[in-house]
């Protein structure tokens, strides 16, 4: 399968800073991405839907100004958490649409655990 | 999003096969069934994918009955190292996106 990295793979920020984080796909050119949220004991939560070259999609509940994201490259999505506050600490996932015919098989990098003092 | 039930929790014992049932009742005609795997602090790992009857790779098994309103995911003779949450996912070739539900943590023990 294809091969996901995420940087950083950890960060601890003050309240009030910005955060960016990286997602590349390293062997696959990935026109959609996924951006991921999880919180401890919890399962995944989509946050938005990253489409190479045009704007992200948001779920219903997520802040587009606070997270936003940039899908500049086939290779390269980033998540921004703008003006982190310690309720925005969680682990951060994304993934990748692998191109499969059924359309539904993901490739996940190794998250980035986001704590905010 | 088809909507999947599975159950919370299962405990195992080394070299002992586990089998996790997944129902997904309203399986669209379209829809495929998906297993993932997540260790703690790691994103999750596609572990196998079928659309019915069974299907077998490298490190797993998926039993899908005619009416496929369920799956089962069989893990043969488990180590330690498969301790980890098991989700059941089912989406269309139309449906990029995928919901989460709460997964199966196995526990495998000594």
């Amino acid at each position: 399968g294809a091969v996901v990295s995420q940087h950083p793979s950890r960060v601890i920020c003050k309240s009030g800073t910005s955060v960016k984080i990286e997602c590349r796909s390293l062997d696959f050119q990935a026109t959609t991405m996924f951006w991921y949220r999880q919180f401890p004991k919890q399962s995944l939560m989509l946050m938005a839907t990253s489409n190479e070259g045009s704007k992200a999609t948001y779920e219903q509940g997520v802040e587009k100004d606070k997270f936003l994201i940039n899908h500049a490259s086939l290779t390269l999505s980033t998540l921004t958490v703008t003006s982190a506050h310690p309720e925005d600490s969680s682990f951060y996932i994304c993934s990748i649409e692998s191109g499969s015919p059924h359309g539904d098989t993901q490739y996940f990098g190794p998250g980035t655990r986001l704590t905010v003092l | 999003l088809a909507k999947t039930t599975q159950p919370i929790s299962m405990d195992s014992y080394e070299g002992q096969e586990v089998n996790i049932t997944c129902s997904h009742n309203n399986i669209a005609t379209n829809d495929y069934i998906t297993w993932y795997q997540q260790f703690p602090s790691q994103g999750p790992r596609f572990i196998i994918q079928g659309y019915k009857t069974k299907v077998t790779n490298e490190v797993a098994s998926l039993f899908i009955p005619a009416d496929r309103k369920s799956s089962t995911l069989s893990l043969p003779r488990v180590s330690l190292s498969d301790t980890a949450v098991y989700y059941c996912l089912v989406g269309g070739s139309n449906d990029y996106k995928l919901s989460f539900g709460a997964g199966t943590t196995v526990t495998v023990r000594a």
